[in-house]
């Protein structure tokens, strides 16, 4: 089945130490996005591809960084992890035309010690 | 600027009584409208989506919504729920921003199901 994959579903890492999360489609998608989702609370952007074109959400903090070196990957780099960084960090796709369904994967959990 | 309200932040409900999720918008132009639902520990599922044309949209897993202008609102409904809905549920408003699709989530309901 197409799909949308993380890797990987549980990270944890130190206070600082820089980390990196994989996402990864099947779907042949346009579109690529990176949220970030604290516990009970909504789904936050951060960032999207559309192909190679980079779109930063304009309060993604620096210490946010990603990489998309082909159509079917996507990276997500996180500097120097904070405290305030412990998330869920949802991936999703999209074939980027109107009204296009958002797809989504099934997460990493980044905890920060 | 958009944005999204479900007033709700917990329901709970008994299986196989009916249920309506509320979700209100606010956005300048034609909304497309999306309601996502979410399991513990897992990414985010397309129930619906209204986008043009008839304002009641059926969903997958026997889910509908209704969209009403007039109200700025996008209800979801389910006529009989089972054990297995018991999920965070997402309304979103998508917007094409110079060229590109993006979601605004509201804050999410939370679905308790009792026996």
């Amino acid at each position: 089945d197409a799909m949308v994959i993380q890797n990987p579903r549980y990270q944890v890492t130190q206070f600082g130490k820089p980390v990196t999360l994989s996402c990864s489609q099947t779907l042949n998608h346009n579109v690529m996005y990176w949220y970030q989702q604290k516990s009970s609370q909504a789904p936050k952007l951060l960032f999207h591809y559309y192909d190679k074109d980079f779109n930063n959400e304009a309060d993604t903090p620096d210490n946010f960084q990603s990489r998309r070196p082909n159509t079917s990957f996507c990276f997500l780099d996180i500097r120097s992890p904070g405290l305030g960084d412990a998330a869920m960090y949802l991936c999703a796709t999209s074939g980027g035309r109107l009204a296009d369904t958002q797809y989504f994967g099934p997460g990493t959990r980044l905890t920060v010690l | 600027a958009q944005s999204v309200t479900q007033p709700d932040i917990h329901i709970t409900v008994s299986e196989g009584a009916s249920l309506e999720l509320r979700c209100n918008y606010s956005y300048g132009a034609t909304p497309y409208l999306f309601w996502y639902v979410q399991s513990p520990g897992q990414g985010l599922q397309l129930l619906l989506k209204y986008f043009s044309g008839d304002t009641l949209v059926q969903g997958i897993k026997g889910f509908e919504a209704e969209f009403k202008r007039s109200q700025s609102s996008f209800n979801l409904r389910k006529p009989s729920v089972h054990w297995s809905d018991a999920a965070e549920y997402f309304c979103a408003v998508g917007r094409r921003v110079f060229g590109n699709e993006k979601l605004t989530f509201g804050t999410g309901t939370r679905l308790t199901i009792i026996p």
